[in-house]
């Protein structure tokens, strides 16, 4: 399978508990992108990587969150100290620097729910 | 700060109509718009991409088209069938530094046997 993918795809956890969460790209790109997704909303951007280097946080990313690209490959997004409004499908997207287009290509993503 | 905006909400429709779907953003400026499907619980699965010089792109019963300086897109799906029930989402590319996607809310499209 040559898609994006991201592992785990359900976690549930107690609230102040720390999660991580990753994200496998398409091989050959090298932007890498975090996006959050509550019920009833489109996805909103969280932070981006080129290669391994994070180049944009949004302010929606909090102290607890942090995210992680080494050597440039899969990407590790961690949080700490879990609240409940952090309840939500977290989805990874990767696509091509040099390409025309840009495009975007989304994995499956990860349903985390804070009990 | 581009902001966009997908009307309706939700439709119903009946197998075998064609229909339209709409999105609008604030900010013309942009890069290229992708118009996505999710399935309930899943992720994104890319249908079209329009770069901004483009005025429409077709994928099968598909067609995508953009009207940059209006700020509005249309997706268009024809003789509609029950597999195309989804949420459809429309997101804008505003290049920049970082290239990243802006999304409406969706639209829960629920197609009738």
């Amino acid at each position: 399978d040559t898609g994006v993918s991201q592992d785990p795809r359900h976690k549930i956890t107690k609230r102040g508990q720390n999660v991580t969460f990753r994200c496998d790209p398409i091989s050959e790109h090298n932007r890498l992108y975090w996006y959050r997704q509550t019920l009833g909303q489109g996805p909103e951007f969280l932070t981006y990587f080129q290669n391994e280097a994070q180049l944009e946080k949004s302010r929606l990313l909090s102290d607890r969150f942090s995210a992680e690209r080494p050597k440039g490959s899969f990407s590790t997004l961690e949080i700490q100290r879990t609240e409940q409004g952090d309840s939500a499908m977290y989805l990874c997207a990767s696509s091509h620097l040099g390409g025309s287009s840009n495009e975007q290509f989304f994995g499956p993503g990860t349903r985390l729910t804070v009990l | 700060k581009q902001e966009v905006t997908q009307i309706p909400a939700a439709l119903s429709v009946p197998e075998g109509e064609n229909l339209v779907l709409n999105c609008s953003f604030t900010d013309s400026a942009i890069y290229n718009l992708q118009w996505f499907r999710q399935d309930p619980g899943k992720g994104l699965t890319s249908l079209l991409l329009i770069q901004s010089s483009q005025r429409e792109q077709t994928s099968g019963r598909l067609n995508a088209s953009l009207d940059k300086s209006s700020g509005r897109s249309t997706l268009y799906i024809a003789a509609s069938q029950p597999g195309d029930s989804a949420t459809y989402l429309c997101a804008v590319n505003s290049g920049g530094s970082n290239y990243k996607l802006t999304f409406g809310k969706g639209t829960l499209l629920t197609v009738n046997p």
